[in-house]
């Protein structure tokens, strides 16, 4: 079956970058998504790619996707206190339905 | 917009209560979804609906019910609370396919729900 996975933790310096990495295993998945999640509060959609593209950069997000390795990463340029959070990779599957299988998350530390 | 919101914030409940977590949006979605997230994991998806009076089960729909009377409304029904069922509950919307194209899912704030 689908199954995405994250690491758990990543702690950085303010200013650095941040390199989240997630892999998959449904080479079918049209979307991958990049969500996050702060303290008591709900998912909100980072940035998404789509399956045949390589490259997406917005602003300081850029989403890298290795269709291949089945591997998507997340880099944060200029880390800063306010993006320590959970951010959770997931997969569109389901065609139409457009379900997601969601990774377990990563928490982002980041330290002044 | 209000986007998705959902009711109450957090409940607990007695093992074999019943409630409804409440779900609604007001951006003319056709395509809801329930999802469950426990501790230290990802979210799982319970059941969703592709529009009014259509619903389907997710990876985990055992101990839930769903109805889809209107766009807008999406409950979530608990009929005999368990322990397992201590989770927090998300509320997602989209449009579904337009142009060819899967449109993301908006997230509600969630429902913090604690069974002893």
């Amino acid at each position: 079956g689908e199954d995405v996975e994250q690491s758990l933790f990543l702690s950085v310096r303010e200013g650095d970058s941040s390199v989240i990495n997630c892999t998959y295993t449904d080479s079918s998945s049209t979307y991958l998504y990049w969500y996050k999640q702060e303290p008591g509060a709900g998912l909100q959609l980072l940035t998404y790619i789509f399956s045949n593209m390589d490259m997406k950069q917005d602003q300081r997000l850029t989403v890298l996707l290795n269709k291949k390795d089945k591997h998507l990463s997340l880099r944060i340029a200029d880390t800063q206190t306010g993006d320590s959070a959970i951010y959770f990779c997931a997969e569109g599957y389901g065609g139409a339905t457009n379900k997601l299988i969601f990774g377990t998350g990563t928490l982002l530390a980041v330290q002044p | 917009n209000a986007g998705v919101t959902q009711t109450p914030k957090f409940r607990i409940l007695k093992i074999g209560q019943s409630m409804t977590l409440q779900c609604a949006q007001d951006m003319n979605h056709n395509y809801m979804y329930w999802y469950r997230q426990d501790p230290g994991m990802g979210l799982k998806l319970i059941y969703y609906s592709v529009g009014a009076g259509i619903t389907d089960k997710g990876e985990v729909p055992n101990g839930y019910n769903v109805s889809r009377s209107t766009t807008e409304d999406f409950p979530l029904r608990l009929e005999l609370a368990a322990p397992s069922q201590t989770s927090v509950y998300f509320c997602a919307s989209s449009y579904g396919l337009v142009g060819g194209y899967q449109e993301t899912q908006y997230f509600g704030p969630g429902t913090r729900l604690l069974v002893l």
